[in-house]
């Protein structure tokens, strides 16, 4: 069982489409972490969330994090072919444990 | 930002030997680092953390004796696969803690080792 639940796993949309992906969890999170992976390469990471109900923007990305710190999301607006790639959250609980949740396969269509 | 050096980006080798990958955080101290495996179109899946001067932990169903992990200082850290077999074929990537406050922590990845077993 996934530590961090991540949902959609596979995403397929036109640009200029919006999209939301969802992370969520039984377990309360000091910080969360997004990153995007591009296929033979390591994950980037994109934002850091600490605070409860805490929105960060980074362009046409917004990132949430839950009141409660359990859960996060990740919205983005119109999407962009650039976009596509395999977005990763990750949760960490204490100083020594950091766990990645399953990644959502984004693929935005020209 | 921070950078890991990862080593080698790929490698090909016969069954039985052993392979070595280095991960390097060039630019500041990582007390911790970690072992990721990713099969194909999948997440990373955590094998074992690695503490400067200690032994590493390593994830339920992660062989130590498979997977030999030292940090012998605190930029480098090293996995070595030993005795591969075509199983073990698969993409590693290691990351490094650079520690901040409360809830700033940050993992910087290398860019992984793409391993294959003939």
């Amino acid at each position: 069982t996934q530590l961090l639940e991540q949902s959609p796993q596979f995403l397929s949309i036109q640009e200029g489409e919006n999209l939301t992906v969802y992370c969520n969890s039984s377990s309360v999170f000091s910080s969360l972490q997004w990153y995007r992976q591009e296929p033979g390469e390591g994950p980037v990471l994109l934002v850091t969330v600490v605070t409860g109900g805490e929105v960060k923007k980074l362009k046409r990305l917004t990132f949430q994090f839950g009141d409660a710190r359990k859960d996060s999301s990740l919205h983005i607006t119109a999407a962009q072919p650039g976009d596509t790639g395999l977005y990763l959250c990750a949760g960490a609980r204490n100083n020594n444990d950091m766990r990645f949740g399953a990644g959502t396969r984004l693929t935005v269509k020209p | 930002g921070a950078v890991v050096s990862q080593h080698p980006s790929w490698v090909i080798c016969k069954s039985g030997t052993s392979v070595k990958i280095e991960c390097r955080s060039l630019d500041f101290q990582a007390t911790t680092m970690f072992w990721y495996r990713q099969f194909p179109k999948q997440s990373l899946m955590l094998m074992a953390t690695s503490n400067e001067g200690s032994k590493a932990t390593y994830e339920q169903g992660v062989e130590k004796d498979k997977f030999l992990i030292n940090h012998a200082s605190l930029t480098l850290s090293t996995l070595t696969v030993t005795s591969a077999h075509p199983e073990d074929s698969s993409f590693y990537i290691c990351s490094a803690r650079e520690m901040g406050g409360r809830g700033n922590e940050k993992l910087f990845f290398g860019s992984g080792t793409q391993l294959s077993v003939l």
